[in-house]
């Protein structure tokens, strides 16, 4: 029940094409999910987070769908740039930040 | 800019060694914590601490300790390295209070030969 899976582990997508990473969880208790972008030699860093309250949250080219009846969300990237390509974490946690659970990242390649 | 720095980019030890992996924060956040990321696992908590001298475990602790003697540093100590803890190793950070954005050291390479 504490999993977050994760999909897909790899993705390719062309420049300016829209990139899409999906989460689903199971515990229902969870009230915060964020996303998380790596770059290689670095450490993940926020990108962009969500509550259940709303069904969607845009920044810039990056949006966050919620559906809470299905238990899923999921992190669009819109007109993709070759700078985006990076590992995507999704990530829940409930109330407290000490556990964050993640999802096991996807590795965005965004071809020119 | 919130920084996170652990002392190592790369590290080679062997097996059976004592290894210390140090993380340093300037932001006065009160938890901070240690992942593992290997590829397809995603981020796995070792150890976190949300005070000074405090410590709980993660979801593998084995084989793992940690140390927190001030606020600011927290310290990961395999015991007896073996070849399974060759690994990424990232520290992070948070500032107290709910659902706030944890940042993360560089992170440390680590094989064991």
């Amino acid at each position: 029940q504490q999993q977050v899976k994760q999909s897909p582990q790899s993705l390719i997508v062309q420049k300016g094409g829209i990139s899409i990473i999906n989460c689903a969880y199971e515990n229902t208790a969870f009230d915060y999910f964020p996303w998380y972008q790596q770059f290689p030699g670095k450490g993940p860093a926020l990108l962009i987070a969500i509550r259940p309250d709303v069904s969607e949250k845009k920044e810039g080219r990056f949006t966050i769908s919620f559906n809470k009846s299905a238990k899923q969300f999921s992190l669009h990237i819109m007109d993709s740039q070759p700078g985006d390509s990076a590992t995507y974490f999704c990530a829940a946690s409930k109330g407290s930040n000490y556990q964050l659970i993640w999802g096991a990242g996807t590795k965005l390649i965004i071809k020119p | 800019d919130v920084k996170v720095t652990q002392s190592s980019r790369y590290l080679v030890k062997r097996t059976g060694e004592k290894v210390f992996l140090e993380c340093v924060q300037d932001m006065d956040h009160e938890n901070m914590f240690w992942y593992r990321q290997d590829p397809g696992l995603g981020l796995r908590l070792i150890y976190f601490s949300y005070d000074v001298k405090m410590k709980e475990k993660g979801d593998i602790p084995e084989g793992y300790s940690v140390s927190r003697e001030k606020k600011e540093r927290f310290s990961l100590i395999l015991e007896s390295a073996s070849t399974n803890q060759t690994s990424m190793y990232l520290c992070a950070s948070t500032p107290g209070g709910v659902n706030t954005e944890a940042f993360f050291g560089q992170g440390t390479r680590l094989t064991v030969v």
